[in-house]
């Protein structure tokens, strides 16, 4: 079964400080792992995927599969970065459900 | 373009009272999915749709929720006999076929169960 575990619900961060929001998964196959960002009274979007090893608002992050990690950071938050923040699973193949963890709220400080 | 559409935005409905949604994919858009956003729930993934075949019902909580999807394009999530347990935001998502990988949400409808 896909299992995605964020276990911070909520991070609270002064602006220009690093940031970390954790995001471990369970899968047995080769999984395609993402992170989805919801700010305030805005739908829930895309924010990066694994495959494209590509840095979006600063953010990165990196599919660590020995540890089944896929970390989201960022060096210096900003305050417009302040929203809700889901990592999902995609199983391999022709599984096409994404299984998203419970989200954690990240809030940057002036 | 316009992207996925929902309605109502706002739903207040009384137990045991049913209540249809209704989803607008984005044009073109094969893959439809259903979710629920719970709070402190995340998002759990209720039901999709693919084309012309038959849909992955799997991850309706109960008989009481059905869905379908009119000549592949709107779909309606209906749910009968509304219990307070429903009240929840429901999301639809879209996207060019089940392999592409982003998926592209609507604003969700915000049901209240009373």
């Amino acid at each position: 079964a896909q299992r995605v575990t964020q276990p911070e619900k909520l991070l609270s961060v002064f602006k220009g400080a690093p940031v970390e929001l954790k995001c471990n998964y369970s899968y047995s196959g080769s999984p395609e792992l993402f992170w989805y960002v919801q700010y305030s009274r805005q739908r829930l979007q895309l924010l990066l995927r694994h495959i494209s090893r590509e840095s979006i608002k600063g953010f990165t992050a990196d599919l660590n599969k020995g540890e089944t990690s896929f970390h989201l950071k960022k060096p210096f938050a900003q305050e417009e970065d302040s929203a809700m923040y889901y990592c999902a699973l995609k199983g391999g193949g022709s599984n096409y459900k994404l299984t998203f963890g419970k989200g954690t709220l990240l809030t940057v400080n002036p | 373009g316009a992207g996925v559409s929902q309605s109502p935005s706002n739903k207040v409905t009384e137990k045991g009272k049913d209540v249809e949604l209704r989803c607008d994919p984005i044009s073109g858009h094969t893959a439809l999915y259903w979710y629920r956003q719970s709070l402190g729930q995340g998002l759990e993934f209720l039901i999709y749709f693919q084309g012309n075949s038959a849909p992955d019902k799997s991850g309706l909580p109960s008989d009481r929720f059905s869905a379908e999807r009119t000549g592949g394009s709107v779909s309606t999530l209906t749910i009968q006999r509304t219990q307070q347990e429903d009240s929840a935001v429901y999301l639809c998502a879209s996207s060019f076929g089940p392999r592409v990988v982003e998926q592209y949400f609507g604003p969700g409808t915000r049901l209240t169960v009373t």
